[in-house]
């Protein structure tokens, strides 16, 4: 069946550094993605979207990267700071408007 | 403006009763979307309206479970005779359109506890 998945549950980085955080997807029909960002006790929030048709896009700071050989989706976090700490998701979707999530992966900054 | 308001954002029930969620979405916005998050997963497709059409209830876990949207706005979940197994956050999303690719915007959630 159809699955998002995450590869690295935890990720603990240093404030300042770069963080990547890595989701695979199985579904080849699949021709939107996003990434979301979760604090506790808040819904999840919008950061970075892509379409299958591009490979990279670049936000403020964040940048995402799509490899469809592999169906792999990437979310560079440039500079990493103490805000960005949360549960980050990716999600796909495809025929369908229905987003599929993965099951998160926690990002720890540490100061 | 004014984002995905969902109210209550806490609900505490006993198993057997029936519990309503409300969710507002972005002005403006015609698609709107039920998703369940139970602890420590990812989000789990409910139902989506389009207008207060429900084009796909296919996320719907059992009969229990129904929503509804009126003028195409405000929408309410209900779980009827609740079961501890529905203890999750229930959280709603809008969308300017149902169509591919729209971003969808979520609201804050509604915490559900049945004891």
């Amino acid at each position: 069946g159809e699955s998002v998945g995450l590869h690295l549950p935890t990720l603990s980085v240093q404030e300042g550094d770069n963080s990547i955080i890595n989701c695979a997807y199985s579904n080849s029909a699949s021709d939107y993605f996003i990434w979301y960002k979760q604090e506790s006790g808040k819904g999840p929030q919008f950061i970075i979207d892509i379409r299958s048709n591009m490979d990279k896009r670049q936000g403020q700071r964040v940048t995402v990267l799509l490899n469809k050989t592999v169906k792999h989706l990437s979310l560079q976090i440039a500079a990493t700071q103490p805000g960005d700490s949360a549960v980050y998701f990716c999600a796909e979707s495809g025929a369908t408007n229905k987003l599929i999530f993965g099951t998160g992966t926690l990002l720890a900054v540490q100061p | 403006g004014a984002g995905v308001s969902q109210s209550p954002s806490n609900k505490v029930t006993e198993k057997g009763k029936d519990v309503e969620l409300r969710c507002d979405p972005i002005s403006g916005h015609t698609a709107l979307y039920w998703y369940r998050q139970s602890l420590g997963q990812g989000l789990e497709f409910l139902i989506y309206f389009q207008g207060n059409s429900a084009p796909d209830k296919s996320g719907l876990p059992s009969d229990r479970f129904s929503a509804e949207r009126t003028g195409g706005s405000v929408s309410t979940l209900t779980i009827q005779r609740t079961q501890q197994e529905d203890s999750a956050v229930y959280l709603c999303a809008s969308s300017l359109t149902s169509g591919d690719r729209e971003t969808q915007y979520f609201g804050p959630g509604t915490r559900l506890l049945v004891l």
